[in-house]
């Protein structure tokens, strides 16, 4: 059975520091890892994703996540955080047979000035 | 238009009341998607569609109904609903591939009152 743990629930970091969102993932098979992201009031987005390939996937705005298939995690980073980062960040593993994600339970980053 | 819509952004409603929550995506994806995304509680999924068809329904209650009469439009309709669905009321749409991703529409706070 797939799943995904995040193992932290909230995040508070000063701007212009680094961070780390932890994911672990659970699976039997090959997986795809996923991203999003969930700014207030808003839908979440797809932030970044690993298929295949280099184990290191990087975002448009600075995100970067690795893939290590030993220690079955993807944890997101990012060197220097900005005030806009704040939200809630979800890391998710697709089903490859079906139309079914697991999502983790999300991990809310709060930067402070 | 692009992107996946939802409507109506906020929604108040008793307890009696009969109310319908519209999403439409104009991307050419063919499967769509209702989540329930509670506080503090990992997103739930609740039906699956694929090509207009229902293929997952996770247990949840009579009392939402949902209704996809054509690829870009997907309904859920609610009667008679407790205070605790209140919650936000994710719709989001895919490709039949996995790797790509979901996109999800901005939502709706219901509130029961």
């Amino acid at each position: 059975a797939q799943s995904v743990t995040q193992l932290d629930s909230q995040v508070p970091v000063f701007e212009e520091a680094p961070v780390e969102l932890r994911c672990n993932y659970s699976s039997s098979v090959s997986v795809y890892l996923f991203w999003y992201v969930q700014y207030p009031n808003q839908g979440l987005q797809l932030l970044l994703k690993y298929l295949s390939g280099s184990t290191l996937v990087e975002s448009i705005n600075g995100f970067e996540a690795e893939f290590n298939k030993s220690q079955t995690s993807f944890h997101l980073r990012k060197p220097s955080v900005h005030i806009s980062d704040t939200a809630e960040y979800f890391c998710a593993v697709p089903f490859t047979g079906g139309f079914k994600t697991i999502f983790g339970a999300g991990t809310r980053l709060f930067v402070k000035a | 238009e692009t992107g996946v819509t939802q409507t109506p952004r906020h929604l108040v409603m008793g307890m009696t009341n009969k109310k319908s929550l519209k999403c439409e995506q104009h991307l050419g994806h063919n499967a769509m998607y209702w989540y329930k995304q509670s506080a503090k509680k990992p997103l739930e999924l609740m039906f699956v569609y694929s090509l207009e068809e229902r293929v997952e329904n996770n247990s949840v209650p009579s009392r939402f109904s949902p209704e996809c009469p054509n690829s870009s439009h997907l309904f859920l309709h609610l009667h008679t609903l407790q205070p605790e669905d209140s919650a936000l009321y994710l719709c989001a749409s895919s490709r039949s591939d996995p790797g790509d991703g979901y996109t999800f529409g901005s939502g709706t706070r219901l509130t029961v009152v």
